[in-house]
C-alpha cells in the first residue's frame, strides 16, 4: 500500500531535549517537504527537498533541521525545541514539485513542547 | 505573491442542508492548481479534488460540488444533503507551476448537527 509513515504520532517533551520526527514514503518519490499546521494559519511549509541531498528552506525554517540521504526518508530535527513549536506536523511526498503532481500526505505527529 | 483567503472560519448546519464553503486565491501565474483536503476530527489530511487553472469546469462527485471561477479567484465546495459523518476541517490550498510547495488557507471548521 502506497504511504507516507510519520513516527511518532504522539509526543510531549520538554523544552531543550533534541527530538526527531521520522517520515518514510514507499512510492519512490523524488519530492518531500515538512508542514505545521496551527490553528487559524492552515498548514506552512516548514522544509522541502527535491531529491537526495538537495534540500531547501520553506515558510518557516526557523528552529528545524531536516536531512535527505536515502530517497525514502526525510526526518525533521529539532536540535533545541521550545514551546512555540508546539504544532501538528505533516510530511508529504509527491513525484515531483509541481502542483499537478498529488501530494500524500502521511496521519501527522502532534508535539507538545513544554 | 500567492495567497489563499476562507474568510468562513466555522460553519454550523443541521442535517441535510446544503453547505458552501468559500475560497478565494491569489496568484499571479497563470498555470496553477487548486486543492480541496478534508480533516477530519482524527486528524489526517484527506486529499478531495485537484483543479488546473486551465480547467474552469465544475466538477460533481456525489454529494460534492466545486465552482472555479477564475473570474472571481474563487473555487468554492458546497457539500448538498450534508450528513454528520462531513464535520471536519476542510482546507482549500493553491500550488502555482513554478512553485514547490502548497499555500493552504487558514481552514473552514464545518460542524453538522444531527
Amino acid at each position: 500500500e502506497a504511504q507516507v509513515t510519520q513516527n511518532p504520532r504522539y509526543l510531549i517533551t520538554v523544552t531543550g531535549k533534541k527530538l526527531t520526527v521520522t517520515c518514510s514514503q514507499n512510492m519512490n518519490h523524488e519530492y518531500m517537504s515538512w508542514y505545521r499546521q496551527d490553528p487559524g494559519l492552515g498548514l506552512r511549509q516548514i522544509y522541502y527537498s527535491m531529491n537526495v541531498e538537495v534540500t531547501d528552506k520553506g515558510d518557516v525554517p526557523e528552529g528545524y533541521k531536516v536531512s535527505r540521504k536515502e530517497k525514502r526518508n526525510f526526518p525533521l530535527i529539532l536540535e533545541s525545541p521550545s514551546p512555540n513549536q508546539t504544532s501538528l506536523y505533516f510530511c508529504a511526498s509527491s513525484l515531483g514539485p509541481q502542483g499537478n503532481q498529488p501530494q500524500h500526505f502521511g496521519d501527522g505527529t502532534r508535539l507538545s513542547i513544554l | 505573491a500567492q495567497k489563499v483567503t476562507q474568510a468562513q472560519t466555522e460553519i454550523s448546519v443541521v442535517e441535510k442542508e446544503d453547505v458552501t464553503l468559500d475560497c478565494v486565491y491569489e496568484t499571479r501565474d497563470t498555470t496553477y492548481y487548486l486543492f480541496w483536503y478534508k480533516q477530519p476530527p482524527s486528524g489526517e489530511l484527506v486529499f478531495l479534488i485537484r483543479r488546473n487553472s486551465f480547467d474552469e469546469q465544475n466538477e460533481i462527485s456525489g454529494r460534492y460540488s466545486w465552482n472555479f471561477q477564475k473570474s472571481t479567484s474563487s473555487f468554492n465546495f458546497t457539500i448538498t444533503a450534508s450528513q454528520v459523518v462531513d464535520s471536519a476541517v476542510y482546507f482549500c490550498a493553491l500550488s502555482e507551476d513554478s512553485s514547490y510547495k502548497l499555500i493552504f488557507g487558514s481552514g473552514t471548521r464545518l460542524l453538522v448537527r444531527p
